[in-house]
């Protein structure tokens, strides 16, 4: 089955630096990987994905990078604001029409000091 | 778009009671809804997968007579915990998923999650 890393488990950043935060999947077969942002006492929101066919996609603050070859990628956040203090999960998913289950990474608490 | 609602957000009940949680996919069909266990400071664990009028998939080591899952419609599903016990104290987390025509890669959406303790 596909397991997936993610590191590191928790992160300090200063306000207006960057945050990057790495997954890593085993089976070459996924092919979609969404990123969720979850606060306390709340589920998950997704906030970018991104789909094996595509090497990087932005939206604002936000990046993510796929490298099929070495079968990782990242979650990068630019200019960083307390309010995207959270845990942070990355996922990767086959996107079969069988239920589409999705392997999450362990989590990253990331904290943005102001 | 693409809310998912869960109902009650907290619940306290003693040992040996059931306690229903629902599911709602709000302004979309969600032809598959998965149902999450999450400690804290833990990632989610996937408990089953349901799709409409069927019966659910559990994962390994989750009793299905005790998370009784039905999924009746397009737009809810509800987890049971029945005879609930303090070692089912969680957070509990659903999620939906749209479908398109193509059935691929298709994003999970989440509710909010219920916090239940069981004294």
């Amino acid at each position: 089955g596909e397991n997936v890393e993610q590191h590191p488990s928790t992160l300090s950043v200063q306000e207006g630096d960057s945050a990057v935060i790495k997954c890593t999947y085993s089976d070459s077969a996924s092919n979609y990987f969404p990123w969720y942002k979850q606060e306390l006492g709340k589920g998950p929101q997704l906030i970018i994905d991104i789909r094996s066919n595509v090497g990087e996609k932005k939206d604002q603050r936000i990046a993510v990078t796929l490298n099929k070859t070495a079968k990782h990628f990242s979650l990068h956040i630019t200019e960083t604001q307390p309010e995207d203090s959270a845990v942070y999960f990355c996922a990767a998913s086959k996107g079969e029409n069988t239920g589409n289950q999705f392997y999450f990474g362990t989590g990253t608490s990331l904290t943005v000091i102001p | 778009g693409a809310v998912v609602s869960q109902h009650p957000s907290r619940v306290i009940c003693k040992s040996g009671t059931s306690v229903k949680i629902e599911c709602r996919s709000l302004d979309f069909q969600a032809t598959t809804m998965f149902w999450y266990r999450q400690f804290p400071k833990q990632s989610l664990m996937l408990m089953a997968t349901s799709n409409e009028g069927s019966k659910a998939t559990y994962e390994q080591g989750v009793e299905k007579d005790k998370f009784l899952i039905n999924h009746a419609s397009l737009t809810l599903s509800t987890l049971t915990v029945t005879s609930a016990h303090p070692e089912d104290s969680s957070f509990y987390i659903c999620s939906a998923t749209p479908g398109d025509l193509a059935g691929i890669w298709e994003t999970q959406y989440f509710g909010p999650g219920t916090r239940l303790l069981v004294l």
